[in-house]
């Protein structure tokens, strides 16, 4: 079992541009969770994906958007980067239901200069 | 909203030692409660999961407790390593936002050979 995997490990972008983000969840785990973690703070929700639709989103704005496919991966996307974004862009997957635990992948370094 | 809090910030202690990390929530309204660990740079492994209904969870050197009606859960490394040196968040599941977690910023424990 591979566990969560996401990808790219690094990323630079300059402000403006749009970056898509990649996730790949546990072996069958149907619900994934983006999350994002500035430097020296917690992981902030941004969204959940469950069969393919948005289930829930914290506060972040329409720039940040996502995806699930049929397989259950997920995409996050972000347009118009700033330079507040950059971030540890962490991805967990779970089974759906509420008292499951959370699995996270190694996450995705984004620096926006 | 639910708020969570971990201190300390920060804490360095000698190899050998038993210590208690702590956490404290502002909603009692949890489904669960789960411990992870977060190398620099690092995505988050999961130490423990506890549910609302149980009040401790043990795994190796690790025991975690809960107390929801004060909102409080500890985390207690016994015997510490060097190897443990990392950060340690906290987070908690409520049934008010199914499948959103909402994390502390996290102890970073330091244990000195």
């Amino acid at each position: 079992d591979a566990g969560v995997t996401q990808s790219p490990t690094h990323l630079i972008k300059t402000r403006g541009q749009q970056v898509t983000l990649r996730c790949s969840p546990k072996s069958g785990h149907d619900t994934v969770s983006w999350y994002q973690q500035a430097l020296g703070q917690g992981p902030q929700f941004i969204f959940q994906y469950y069969e393919e639709e948005e289930r829930q989103r914290g506060n972040f704005p329409d720039r940040f958007s996502g995806h699930q496919f049929p397989n259950y991966s997920s995409e996050l996307n972000v347009n118009a980067l700033l330079l507040g974004d950059s971030a540890l862009y962490l991805c967990a997957s779970s089974w759906a239901g509420i008292n499951t635990e959370a699995f996270f992948g190694q996450g995705t370094r984004l620096t926006v200069v | 909203k639910q708020e969570v809090t971990q201190i300390p910030a920060a804490l360095s202690v000698p190899e050998g030692e038993n210590l208690v990390l702590n956490c404290s929530f502002t909603d009692s309204a949890i489904y669960n409660l789960q411990w992870f660990r977060q190398d620099p740079g690092k995505g988050l492994t999961s130490l423990l999961l506890i549910q609302s209904s149980q009040r401790e969870q043990t795994s190796g050197r690790l025991n975690a407790s809960l107390d929801k009606s004060s909102g409080r859960s500890t985390l207690y490394i016994a015997a510490s390593q060097p190897g443990d040196s990392a950060t340690y968040l906290c987070a908690v599941k409520g049934n008010t936002n199914a499948g959103k977690s909402t994390f502390g910023d996290g102890t970073t424990l330091t244990v000195k050979p």
